[in-house]
């Protein structure tokens, strides 16, 4: 069964640096998403990605934060300078047409020292 | 302002019991209604799902109910089992590519 893939699974970083978090969502879906969860706390909509270009974005989604699709098969979650309060679990998310589910991948867990 | 509400932040359901999670919404352009599970250090995968043109849906063990003119839906869990026991989240959504609100989650422990 397709299903979304992010790499790292674990990032370590000081306060600062840049990140790049990346997914391979499932190859025939258009439409993709990044969400965050901090520990123990509810998912939070970042941002939504579709045609190349961001559809909807969240407050969190700030100008620290950059999404790409730098090929057919990537889409990658920037940090520009990374904050401790950064620190959290990043989920990729993609659905095909938009509508109903959205797939989650496994996610990159950030921590910032 | 929250838009999708959930309770309770816990469960405890004695294996073979039922266990129930509400949600409650406030903007009624959302149209899908999909339920989430999660254990601990893996992504949300989805369990259920519902759109507001019926109100339950069933998949073995686990429906959801769904009332438009209350704007509320839950999860029921029939015959929990200890494998159930994750974080379960409520979610909304409308339109094309919108993003999911989610709730804040239900922690569930199903004890043997």
């Amino acid at each position: 069964e397709p299903e979304v893939t992010q790499t790292p699974s674990h990032q370590v970083t000081q306060m600062g640096q840049e990140v790049i978090l990346r997914c391979v969502p499932i190859s025939n879906h258009l439409y993709f998403y990044w969400y965050r969860q901090i520990l123990g706390q509810k998912v939070e909509f970042l941002v939504s990605f579709y045609n190349n270009e961001i559809s909807e974005k969240s407050e969190i989604f700030d100008d620290q934060f950059s999404v790409e699709r730098p090929d057919g098969s990537n889409f990658t979650l920037k940090i520009r300078s990374t904050k401790l309060e950064d620190s959290a679990m990043y989920f990729c998310a993609s659905t095909r047409d938009g509508r109903g589910t959205q797939y989650f991948g496994p996610g990159t867990r950030l921590l910032v020292l | 302002q929250q838009q999708v509400k959930q309770s309770p932040q816990s469960l405890i359901v004695q294996k073979g019991g039922i266990s129930i999670i509400n949600c409650a919404y406030e903007n009624t352009a959302f149209d899908y209604f999909p339920w989430y599970q999660q254990f601990p250090g893996k992504g949300p995968a989805l369990l259920i799902a519902i759109r507001p043109d019926v109100s339950e849906k069933k998949e073995g063990r686990f429906t959801i109910s769904f009332n438009k003119s209350a704007k509320q839906f839950s999860l029921h869990i029939m015959d929990s089992q200890p494998g159930d026991s994750a974080t379960y989240f409520c979610a909304a959504t409308s339109n094309t590519g919108n993003q999911f609100y989610f709730g804040t989650g239900t922690s569930l422990t199903v004890i043997p």
